[in-house]
């Protein structure tokens, strides 16, 4: 079946611009992650959907950075007022949550000029 | 408050050589532990997951890792490297019955040399 989708894949944005990243997760995966991966680091959790809860975003960097899942599906994180630092790779993962077993998206990288 | 230490952010081993890429984790709780590979420009993919069951966990490409609760480790291990394990492997860990938010060890690169 269809695994986790992401795009854009590549995104050049200049500093200063918004940037909407899009996650499409396994159907029927009730948990929804983003992850930020910067060049040598490990994964960085941002924030987590499960159901119809609350998120929890306890990882989001700054007020810059914001995310929003419609109807239990289809996540959008958006960046505001992009910074140079903010150039990583992001990456999207679905799960069922109570095997804690991630699929993770191919990523979307975005480089900041 | 759960964290994951990955001992050596590259190791090198010839093809055909013993891989043993090591992590030690920190969890409150009985955890849930992961081990996930990660091929250039492409997500990370699950290898094998240890959820309280057999201590010695076998996943896919050859790969097993074994729970050892007496010195919170649950190091990777293959018996003959090939070339295709090129990779960054990372640890992860969660709690499994509270936060569903799994931490991430900073990975560990396998080079494979001919």
């Amino acid at each position: 079946g269809a695994g986790v989708s992401q795009s854009p894949s590549n995104k050049v944005t200049e500093k200063g611009k918004d940037v909407e990243l899009r996650c499409d997760p396994i159907s029927g995966h009730t948990a929804l992650y983003w992850y930020r991966q910067s060049l040598g680091q490990g994964l960085e959790f941002l924030i987590y959907f499960q159901g119809n809860s609350a998120p929890d975003k306890s990882g989001l960097p700054s007020d810059r950075f914001s995310a929003e899942r419609t109807g239990g599906s289809v996540s959008t994180l958006t960046i505001q007022r992009t910074q140079q630092e903010d150039s990583a790779v992001y990456l999207c993962a679905s799960s069922l949550v109570f095997n804690n077993e991630q699929f993770f998206g191919p990523g979307t990288r975005l480089t900041v000029l | 408050a759960q964290s994951v230490t990955q001992l050596g952010s590259h190791v090198s081993v010839s093809e055909g050589a013993l891989v043993l890429l090591r992590c030690n984790y920190s969890s409150s709780v009985p955890p849930y532990l992961f081990w996930y590979v990660q091929y250039p420009n492409q997500g990370l993919q699950l290898l094998l997951k240890y959820t309280s069951a057999a201590t010695l966990v076998k996943g896919i490409n050859g790969f097993e890792a074994e729970f050892k609760k007496s010195e919170t480790s649950f190091h990777l291990t293959k018996p003959s490297a090939h070339m295709s394990d090129a990779a960054e492997y990372f640890c992860a860990v969660s709690d499994g019955g509270g936060s569903y938010i799994p931490t991430f060890g900073r990975g560990t690169s396998l080079i494979v040399h001919p």
